[in-house]
């Protein structure tokens, strides 16, 4: 069974330009999560999607923005970069919500300039 | 407000020599904690899940316990290949799930 893939692999951006990452979770797994791992802050989440709902968020501003299609697979956005948004930004997808193990993407590696 | 602390936060250790990497949280109402490997560059590696206090994962060198305010992640006889980054996460309601700033582990040969 395929993993979860994310495209693309690196992106570099700048300030001010926005970006956007996708995600294509595990065959049959339709809960998709995003989190960004910074070295300062480690992994934090940003927002859960399931059966194309938002249904958490975490605490960033309302620049990060996400979707996800009929086919499960998720979107993120992030409008008017700056300078911190530069990171790892992983995406993790579970069979469904709630307490269960997830499994993640390579990541998204983000470097704004 | 839901916390996990991780440590240490780094490790080196020889190769066979046994060590544990402790996973403390503070969170109402527990429904799992779960324990993930990153490798640099890659994602997190999903590892274990434990659910009630005195439960047991084992997984090739790997074994992981919890109680009621912690888990530990005892490495036996480790080897290089071991090597990583060790994430504990429990998830909360409203924010999914929280991860602890891990444990960076160096196993030298």
């Amino acid at each position: 069974k395929a993993g979860v893939t994310q495209t693309p692999r690196y992106l570099i951006k700048t300030r001010g330009q926005q970006v956007t990452l996708s995600c294509s979770p595990i065959s049959g797994h339709r809960s998709v999560s995003w989190y960004q791992q910074t070295p300062g802050q480690g992994l934090q989440f940003l927002f859960e999607y399931f059966s194309e709902t938002q249904r958490n968020k975490g605490n960033f501003p309302g620049r990060f923005s996400g979707r996800q299609f009929s086919n499960s697979r998720s979107e993120m956005n992030v409008s008017t970069l700056e300078l911190g948004d530069s990171a790892l930004y992983l995406c993790a997808s579970s069979i469904g919500t709630g307490s269960r193990e997830q499994y993640f993407g390579p990541g998204t590696r983000l470097t704004v300039t | 407000e839901d916390q996990v602390t991780q440590s240490p936060e780094a490790l080196r250790l020889q190769e066979g020599e046994s060590s544990s990497l402790n996973c403390s949280y503070t969170v109402s109402g527990l429904r799992g904690l779960f324990w993930y490997r990153q490798d640099p560059g890659k994602g997190p590696e999903f590892l274990f899940t434990l659910y009630s206090a005195g439960e047991e994962k084992e997984k090739e060198r790997l074994k992981a316990t919890l109680t009621k305010k912690e888990s530990f992640l005892h490495i036996t006889a480790p080897k290089p290949e071991d090597s990583a980054t060790y994430l504990c996460a429990v998830p909360t309601h409203g924010q999914n799930f929280v991860f602890g700033p891990g444990t960076r582990l160096s196993v030298l040969p």
